[in-house]
């Protein structure tokens, strides 16, 4: 079981490139997230998904995509990189999307965009 | 707008000793979620314990506490008797009903041997 994983682990990028960045969970969680981490600002949440095939906008979705085609998987594309983007990012997900329910995060992907 | 404050940036801490990460948030929503989650230098998000707002009693989890003060929208974590382990950064999260969950800015917690 191992839990929620994200690839790749580091990058860095161009001003104007593209990436993906890939989450994976096997526990069957329904709901999945991806979050920025920035120094002093904690983590603020870009977009989630409620199902396959479902996503929905978080704080601080501008300049991000994401797409959810399996439920195992969630996808976050920077379609064309700038150096706001250089954060650390993390994949989380949870089984329910209710009060108590505690979200399980990947190991993070640090992004520099140059 | 739900906001999550923590205003200790830098905590210093003595082995064995006990300390207290203030945690304080703003909510209008009678229902709501607290959580506290560590990252410790290797950078992976690790779930400590939960308080809800209609929970009786303060939450415990071995040597972490919730000192949960309704009234002043406080939510410290107490980590008792610490350990050099503990050193790492300290989140505090909120969430309400069909909100999204929102963290803090973190306080880093540094254990003295």
């Amino acid at each position: 079981n191992a839990g929620v994983t994200q690839t790749p682990k580091f990058r860095v990028l161009k001003t104007g490139q593209s990436m993906t960045l890939l989450c994976a969970q096997d526990m069957n969680h329904e709901y999945m997230y991806w979050y920025r981490q920035d120094p002093g600002m904690g983590l603020r949440l870009i977009h989630y998904s409620v199902g396959e095939g479902t996503t929905a906008k978080g704080e601080v979705p501008d300049g991000y995509n994401v797409s959810r085609l399996k439920k195992q998987n969630f996808l976050l594309g920077l379609e064309s990189a700038a150096p706001s983007q250089t954060s650390v990012y993390f994949c989380a997900s949870s089984s329910l999307r209710s009060l108590y329910n505690e979200q399980f995060f990947g190991p993070g992907t640090r992004l520099t965009v140059l | 707008a739900q906001k999550i404050t923590q205003t200790q940036p830098g905590m210093f801490v003595q082995e064995k000793e006990a300390v207290t990460l203030d945690c304080t948030y703003d909510t209008s929503d009678p229902s709501y979620g607290l959580f506290w989650y560590k990252q410790p230098s290797s950078g992976e998000m690790i779930f400590l314990i939960y308080q809800g707002s209609y929970d009786q009693q303060n939450a415990t989890e071995g040597r972490y506490s919730l000192n949960f003060q309704k009234a002043r929208k406080s939510a410290n974590l107490v980590i008792s008797a610490s350990q050099l382990g503990d050193s790492a950064m300290y989140f505090c999260a909120m969430r309400e009903i069909n909100n999204d969950m929102r963290f803090g800015a973190g306080t880093r917690l540094t254990v003295k041997p």
